[in-house]
């Protein structure tokens, strides 16, 4: 079946350290990836996604590339900030519907 | 506000009452997800709505919820006679169809069942 895997949070930094959270999927076909973000007290978010194999998105200074030899969609910034501190879902669109890796929290500290 | 809402955002109930959870989506959004995320895992798809049509339902979906978009708009989301299992957070998203549309979340409603 379609699955998940995110790396267990939670994951602390400080101020402009590199980020690297893993995520790697099971699923028939080739679905479309994408990474949500919760802020605290908010609701989920699209954060970037990809649609096809060696796409890459990028947005707010966070990238991830559609990996389908190693099926993998790694959310990488070069310089997390104190407001990035979130929890952060790897996710996959399979039939109309999402499915999501457990959440990896961020905290970054100044 | 033209996100997403979800009424209420807390319920405490007792176990066995039953509790409605409601989803307004964004407007010219057609399709209405519902999703379940307990503590510390990602969310969970329960079911969805494509206008007034409920196209799929999860195995996670037992006979206790009911869920309905009655005029294709906002939709309900009914759990009968609460179990303390069923306590999480419940998420209602939106999106258009066609191509590959984005989801859009609401924060969510907090059901604790004691």
């Amino acid at each position: 079946g379609n699955s998940v895997t995110q790396m267990e949070g939670p994951v602390t930094l400080s101020e402009e350290a590199f980020l690297t959270i893993n995520c790697t999927y099971t699923a028939t076909g080739y679905p479309s990836l994408f990474w949500y973000v919760q802020y605290p007290g908010e609701g989920l978010q699209l954060l970037l996604k990809a649609t096809k194999a060696d796409d890459k998105g990028s947005n707010k200074g966070f990238e991830a590339t559609y990996r389908k030899e190693t099926t993998s969609f790694h959310l990488e910034k070069g310089s997390v900030q104190v407001s990035d501190s979130a929890v952060y879902f790897c996710a996959l669109r399979a039939t109309d519907k999402l499915i999501f890796g457990t959440g990896t929290r961020l905290q970054v500290f100044p | 506000d033209t996100g997403v809402s979800q009424d209420p955002r807390h319920k405490i109930t007792k176990r066995g009452q039953n509790v409605t959870f409601r989803c307004d989506p964004i407007s010219e959004h057609n399709r209405l997800y519902w999703y379940r995320q307990t503590l510390g895992q990602g969310p969970e798809f329960l079911t969805y709505f494509q206008n007034e049509a409920q196209l799929e339902k999860s195995r996670l979906l037992s006979d206790r919820f009911s869920a309905e978009r009655p005029k294709g708009s906002f939709s309900t989301l009914e759990i009968q006679r609460t179990e303390q299992g069923d306590s999480a957070m419940y998420l209602c998203a939106s999106s258009l169809t066609g191509g590959d549309p984005e989801a859009f979340f609401g924060q969510g409603t907090r059901l604790t069942v004691v």
